[in-house]
């Protein structure tokens, strides 16, 4: 089944404290992008990358990193988590930049105490 | 700078009641512009693509407009499966990222 894969789906960490939240794609995609979803402000984009090794900044990318080292994976890493990262985050991908349909993944919920 | 509304921030329907929702974008110069549907714990999912003024596009219940300055989603007798947040989204035209509006929360009841 073709799909967006991200674990964790729930994370609660304390500031300060790195983690990472992985997202895979099955669909040989070579765009794949970030969103943080929080209330009210609709979906912002924090990094998107057109193909490995080539990544680049959203409107959102303070305190956010990725790496696109394998086409199907971009993994999303804080390094110092802050309560103000607190939000629901997606993975989504789409073919090529080009492409007008993006595939989400399902969403991870993270809680920064 | 591209911006995207909709209105209203949510609606509550009786099964059968039709309506419509709004999205209304300022950008210099629009690619297309995309309506999503997202249900509670999952990630958004497309619906439509609109790409000049004056198309329309179908899906089930569902009918997407676009004027030059905002698209409107209609739903013709809707289900409670219906149920769900419907987001909008544009990109202009020589960008690379969707600029997404905040979504209209809708709720068939039954």
């Amino acid at each position: 089944e073709a799909q967006v894969t991200q674990n964790p789906r729930y994370l609660i960490t304390v500031t300060g404290k790195k983690l990472t939240v992985t997202c895979s794609q099955n669909m040989n995609h070579e765009y794949m992008s970030w969103y943080r979803q929080d209330p009210g402000l609709g979906l912002r984009q924090i990094y998107y990358s057109m193909n490995v090794e080539v990544t680049d900044k959203g409107d959102v990318p303070e305190g956010y990193k990725v790496s696109r080292k394998e086409k199907r994976n971009f993994p999303l890493i804080l390094e110092s988590p802050s309560p103000n990262q607190t939000s629901l985050y997606f993975c989504a991908s789409s073919l090529n930049r080009g492409s007008e349909k993006l595939f989400f993944g399902s969403g991870t919920q993270l809680s920064v105490l | 700078e591209d911006q995207v509304t909709q209105s209203p921030e949510a609606l509550r329907l009786q099964e059968g009641e039709s309506s419509s929702l709004n999205c209304s974008y300022t950008v210099s110069g629009l690619r297309g512009l995309f309506w999503y549907r997202q249900d509670p714990g999952k990630g958004p999912e497309f619906l439509f693509t609109l790409y000049s003024a004056g198309e329309e596009k179908e899906k089930e219940r569902l009918k997407a407009t676009l004027t030059k300055k905002e698209s409107f989603l209609h739903i013709t007798a809707p289900k409670p499966e219906d149920s769900a947040t419907y987001l909008c989204a544009v990109k202009e035209n020589y960008g690379q990222n969707f600029v997404f509006g905040p979504g209209t929360r809708l709720s068939v009841l039954p």
